[in-house]
């Protein structure tokens, strides 16, 4: 039972580059969301889905796409990436009541 | 607007000193209140949730208490091993949809 799996764990991109983080779990969980989390400013949610094929935007989601094909995935594109990204980010789930399970973290940098 | 409020910013104690951490909240449609530590270059890490206010909960040196405005994470005797962010949490119902909206944290210290 591994948890939250996010790769890669760090990243250097150029402002207009694209990518992809990587977001895994294998507690069978419905609810998957991604966080930023810069100094000072606390974790902010960027989007949410509460289940396959269901998505949604949280308090941060510009720039940002994402989508959900399986319960297990839900990967975060930066489609043209710029400094204001960079930032270290944040995939978590949970089930009904319990605590959210986060995963370790994704430092990306765009220069 | 949803919004949590953790005090203070940055908190050193002695090993043994018993302190307590703020959590203050304003949030429409309370599901919940979550309690986190965070290690550097780590995610957080659960340790509490409480639902209604007089709850109480504990695990090891720590005790989280909650409020209809506000919530407490007692530390007794702490160790040098409690030494990390805490983050509060709360997980809110906007239109239709729950989501969680943390506060900045409070970095804890502890000196053997």
């Amino acid at each position: 039972n591994a948890g939250v799996t996010q790769t890669p764990k760090f990243q250097v991109l150029k402002t207009g580059q694209s990518m992809t983080l990587q977001c895994a779990q294998d507690m069978n969980h419905e609810y998957m969301s991604w966080y930023r989390q810069d100094p000072g400013m606390g974790l902010r949610l960027i989007h949410y889905s509460v289940g396959a094929g269901i998505t949604d935007q949280g308090e941060v989601p510009n720039g940002y796409n994402v989508s959900r094909s399986t319960t297990e995935d839900f990967p975060l594109r930066l489609l043209s990436a710029a400094p204001s990204q960079t930032s270290v980010y944040f995939c978590a789930s949970r089930e009904g009541p319990y605590g959210y399970t986060f995963g370790s973290g994704t430092r990306l940098t765009v220069v | 607007e949803d919004q949590v409020t953790q005090s203070p910013e940055a908190l050193r104690l002695q090993e043994g000193e018993s302190s307590s951490l703020n959590c203050s909240y304003t949030v429409s449609g309370l599901r919940g209140l979550f309690w986190y530590r965070q290690d550097p270059g780590k995610g957080p890490e659960f340790l509490f949730t409480l639902y209604s206010a007089g709850e109480e909960k504990e695990k090891e040196r720590l005790k989280a208490t909650l409020t209809k405005k506000e919530s407490f994470l007692h530390i007794t005797a702490p160790k040098p091993e409690d030494s990390a962010t805490y983050l509060c949490a709360v997980q809110a119902v906007q239109g239709g949809s729950e989501k969680l909206v943390f506060g900045k944290g409070t970095k804890l210290t502890v000196n053997p």
